[in-house]
């Protein structure tokens, strides 16, 4: 079975500053695809950036970066320079040979000005 | 490009009776999701679809949940004999079913379904 954890419930970053966002992961899958969704109040889902489980590198989009360390099943989002438009829910999801999107439960990020 | 469209954005209906949600979504894409949000949790896995073909069904889907897509296109999910316990945001989902893996499923707006 596949399984996405984001232990941290909310986060806290002052503005201008970075900050992780942790995910772990679970699958028996030999290939899949790691996602993280912003959903800001207004309820839209944002997809932000894709790692997949062969990639070499990690991936970055602007201020967005995977942290994707295999071993460890981990695949923690760095938000560089933070906004105030970056508070939001931010979700980790994992996709495997099957084809559907699992989601983590979400981690709020509030930005401080 | 008009993005993925859901009907109605709200409903309110009383306990016992069915109620239908629309989806279209991306003209191009050939996948295409449902999924159920309750407040302060991530989308929960309903069903998906490739083309017109139901490929999966979460066993956690009550026979009061039936989805459609009957030429490929747009999409139905109609919940029968409502309960309380329904309401939540359904949100609908597509996307390339090409290099499946990466690519990525864009949201609709979500019909949030209030059962009284």
């Amino acid at each position: 079975a596949q399984k996405i954890t984001q232990t941290q419930p909310g986060m806290f970053v002052q503005e201008k500053e970075a900050v992780t966002l942790d995910c772990t992961y679970d699958t028996s899958d030999p290939s899949y695809g790691l996602f993280w969704y912003k959903q800001p109040s207004s309820g839209e889902m944002i997809f932000l950036i894709y790692q997949g489980s062969y990639d070499q590198q990690n991936a970055t989009e602007g201020r967005y970066s995977l942290n994707f360390q295999k071993a460890r099943k981990s695949a923690n989002l760095v938000i560089s320079a933070s906004q105030l438009g970056d508070s939001a829910m931010y979700f980790c999801a994992m996709r495997g040979t099957r084809g559907k999107l699992i989601f983590g439960q979400g981690t709020e990020l509030s930005v401080k000005p | 490009d008009t993005g993925v469209s859901q009907n109605p954005r709200h409903k309110i209906t009383k306990r016992g009776q069915n109620v239908t949600f629309r989806c279209d979504p991306i003209s191009e894409h050939n996948r295409l999701y449902w999924y159920r949000q309750t407040l302060g949790q991530g989308p929960e896995f309903l069903t998906y679809f490739q083309n017109e073909a139901q490929l999966e069904k979460s066993r956690l889907l009550s026979d009061r949940f039936s989805a459609e897509r009957p030429k490929g296109s747009f999409s139905t999910l109609e919940i029968q004999r409502t309960e309380q316990g329904d309401s939540a945001m359904y949100l609908c989902a597509s996307s390339l079913s090409r290099d499946r893996k990466s690519s990525p499923l864009h949201f609709g707006n979500g019909t949030r379904l209030t059962v009284t």
